[in-house]
């Protein structure tokens, strides 16, 4: 069975540019999620997606941070203008569904901000 | 939102010693996972524990939830250079899970 398949893997960019991140969930997951892991802390939820609806964006910086599921499957989480605190390893997740499924991780997205 | 502590911080242990670490919850808590990420990899689920006092094993893991399922604890047995990383537990509260503060585990050969 593929895992959750990110890219790009490493990215680098000035601040006040844009930046935009793609995610693959497993096949058949409902349940998809980003969260931002900043160095030595745990992941942070930002988006979370049942099928292409969104169930929780509490935590997404809305002013600049922006993300769509529009066909239910692969997804896209973007940052327009970029800050230099938002360095950080961007993980996306998926599930079978929400609630108490374990999530399974893709390989993240290292992103510096100069 | 929810709040979870974990403890220690970080943990230096000798190759062969034991490792716990815990998460604590001021609510109670339905269920509570745990995820290992090993240094510059991503999370990676472990198990999941749901009921009151419950105990579960994996080789030389032992995962408890608390009586008041308000805290979790994770065991190592005789700690091998394979068990380095990050153990962080993650707590659900309105369908969304909030990871804990980590425990960042290194063993000293």
């Amino acid at each position: 069975e593929a895992g959750v398949a990110q890219s790009p893997r490493y990215k680098i960019i000035e601040k006040r540019q844009s930046v935009a991140f793609w995610c693959n969930p497993i096949s058949g997951h409902a349940t998809l999620y980003w969260y931002q892991q900043i160095l030595g802390q745990g992941p942070k939820l930002l988006i979370q997606f049942q099928n292409n609806g969104v169930v929780d964006d509490s935590q997404l910086p809305k002013d600049r941070f922006s993300a769509e599921r529009l066909k239910g499957v692969d997804s896209t989480l973007k940052i327009q203008p970029a800050k230099l605190e938002d360095s950080a390893v961007y993980l996306c997740a998926s599930s079978f569904a929400a609630g108490g499924y374990e999530q399974y991780f893709g390989p993240g997205t290292r992103l510096t901000v100069t | 939102g929810q709040q979870v502590m974990q403890i220690p911080q970080y943990q230096h242990v000798q190759e062969g010693e034991d490792f716990t670490t815990y998460c604590n919850s001021s609510t109670t808590l339905s269920n509570i996972q745990w995820y290992k990420q090993r240094p510059g990899g991503h999370p990676v689920f472990l198990i999941q524990l749901v009921k009151s006092g419950e105990v579960k094993k994996q080789k030389r893991l032992t995962f408890q939830f608390g009586e008041a399922k308000k805290n979790s604890s994770l065991h190592i047995t005789a700690t091998q250079t394979t068990d380095v990383g990050t153990y962080f537990c993650g707590v659900f509260g309105n369908e969304k899970l909030t990871f804990g503060t980590g425990t960042r585990l290194t063993i000293i050969p």
